[in-house]
């Protein structure tokens, strides 16, 4: 599996959009990009994931660039509750193994 | 809304001590993994199970770490003895079905069990 690279924090205003970068310079054609957060003292949870076109659903907008060598998860209107880890996953959906290999992922602080 | 279960939530033990963690997974997910997260570190694999096999267990130090999932259902994770660096969040995780012919599910997390060896 690729690996990623994130800043290990980020801060963003409440009510202002979140915008994580992920960087993935050497991923493979069949690897997807995903984005897991994991909230204070819970487990890990989804948020989306994409292979090369842009995806959105009820919690965030997945931005990948053309050569897909990065990404950006936004999160359009952010609340306290978005505060967290955020973590860029980059793997083979092979069906055979779904392992998730997370690296240490960024800190985001939402800011009242 | 389905959860995954865990217990217990925290746990404190000496070293050279037995511990078991219990996971109870989301009523028809098939496959049960067992993470181990070290603080300020993403989640580790250490075993995956579909049904009652083990696909993955190539992290799991099996000198001292067992894992088992009889029935297919919920899993219980062992260790023995503890050592000190076995302080970490245990994490569940179970998704519907891993295998050829089906798409990609998500994988849904419990709460996990905080392990503290002194």
């Amino acid at each position: 599996d690729a690996k990623t690279t994130q800043p290990p924090s980020m801060d963003c205003a409440e009510g202002r959009a979140a915008n994580l970068p992920c960087n993935h310079s050497t991923i493979s054609g069949n690897e997807y990009v995903y984005w897991y957060r994991q909230i204070h003292s819970q487990g890990p949870q989804y948020i989306i994931h994409g292979l090369k076109n842009n995806e959105t659903n009820e919690m965030a907008s997945l931005i990948i660039t053309e050569d897909r060598k990065s990404s950006t998860l936004i999160l359009p209107h952010a609340t306290l509750r978005d505060t967290a880890v955020y973590y860029c996953i980059v793997r083979v959906s092979n069906f055979g193994n779904e392992k998730l290999t997370f690296g240490t992922g960024t800190r985001l602080t939402i800011i009242p | 809304e389905a959860e995954v279960a865990q217990s217990p939530r925290y746990k404190i033990t000496e070293k050279s001590q037995a511990v078991a963690f219990w996971c109870d997974p989301i009523s028809g997910h098939a496959t049960l993994y067992w993470y181990r997260q070290i603080l300020g570190q993403g989640p580790e694999l250490l075993v995956q199970f579909q049904d009652e096999s083990v696909v993955d267990d190539s992290q799991l130090p099996k000198d001292r770490f067992s894992a088992e999932r009889l029935k297919g259902v919920d899993s219980t994770l062992k260790i023995q003895p503890a050592e000190l660096g076995d302080s970490a969040m245990y994490l569940c995780a179970s998704s519907l079905q891993s295998g050829a012919g089906w798409a990609w599910n998500e994988q849904f997390f419990g709460p996990g069990t905080r392990l503290t060896v002194l």
